[in-house]
C-alpha cells in the first residue's frame, strides 16, 4: 500500500520560503505524477502544481513565480518550496501521487500538514 | 481558470433519503481525446480527499454503487441513492480537462 508523509515547519515567516518534502513508501516514485494540493483553513482545495519522475514540471500560473516542485528519486522523496510567503498562503498541504491518467485526479494522499505564516 | 460551482452549498439529509449534488463548469470540459475529465471527490471530517467518480461516471473501487455521476459538457451531477451515515463530509467536483485544474467549493453533507 502506497504512503505519502509531508514534512516540514508548521510555522513560517512572512516574506520567506516555505519547504516540504514528501516521502513515499510502499511504492516507487517512479512512472508516476506527484502533487502539491493546498487547502486553506474551512476553504476548498487549489492545487499547486505536480512533477513526473523524471523531472517535468507544471504549475498553477497563479503561483507559478513563486513554486518549485523537484523530486529525488534516489530518496523516493519529492519536495515543494514557495517563496515569500503571505498570510494567503497558510494551509493545510497535501502531497499525493497522481492517478495512472493526472486528469482523473489523485488516488493516494498525505494525511496534510497545516502550515501557519505568521510572525 | 475554470471556475467549478456546486449547488448546494450544505445539504442535510435524511438517512435512508437520495441526495443530489450539481456541479457546472464555467467552460466546457470536454478534452480533445474525447473524455470529460470530470471527478469527484468526498472529505470526511479530519480527513485527506477521496477520489469517488473519474471521467464523469465511473465509480472508483470500493465505492458502493449507491453513487453514481452523470452528465455532459459543462453541467455534472452526483447522486447518493439512499444516504447512510457514512456519507457524512464535503463533496467536491474537481476538472482535469483544463489547467490549472480546479475544485469546486465544496458541498456539505450532514445527516438532517
Amino acid at each position: 500500500q502506497v504512503q505519502l508523509q509531508e514534512s516540514g515547519p508548521g510555522l513560517v515567516k512572512p516574506s520567506e520560503t516555505l519547504s516540504l518534502t514528501c516521502t513515499v513508501s510502499g511504492g516507487s516514485i517512479s512512472n508516476y505524477y506527484w502533487t502539491w494540493i493546498r487547502q486553506p483553513p474551512g476553504k476548498g482545495l487549489e492545487w499547486i502544481g505536480y512533477i513526473y519522475y523524471s523531472g517535468s514540471t507544471n504549475y498553477n500560473p497563479s503561483l507559478k513565480s513563486r513554486v518549485t516542485i523537484s523530486v529525488d528519486t534516489s530518496k523516493n522523496q519529492f519536495s515543494l518550496k514557495l517563496s515569500s510567503v503571505t498570510a494567503a498562503d497558510t494551509a493545510v498541504y497535501y502531497c499525493a501521487r497522481g492517478s495512472w491518467e493526472l486528469r482523473v485526479g489523485v488516488d493516494y494522499w498525505g494525511q496534510g500538514t497545516l502550515v501557519t505564516v505568521s510572525s | 481558470d475554470v471556475v467549478m460551482t456546486q449547488s448546494p452549498l450544505s445539504l442535510p439529509v435524511t438517512l435512508g433519503q437520495p441526495a443530489s449534488i450539481s456541479c457546472r463548469s464555467s467552460q466546457s470540459l470536454v478534452y480533445g481525446d474525447g473524455n470529460t475529465y470530470l471527478n469527484w471527490f468526498r472529505q470526511r471530517p479530519g480527513q485527506s480527499p477521496r477520489r469517488l467518480i473519474y471521467k464523469v461516471s465511473n465509480r472508483d473501487s470500493g465505492v458502493p454503487d449507491r453513487f453514481s455521476g452523470s452528465g455532459s459538457g459543462a453541467d455534472f451531477t452526483l447522486k447518493i441513492s439512499r444516504v447512510e451515515a457514512e456519507d457524512v463530509g464535503v463533496y467536491y467536483c474537481m476538472q482535469g480537462t483544463h489547467w490549472p485544474y480546479t475544485f469546486g467549493q465544496g458541498t456539505k453533507l450532514e445527516i438532517k
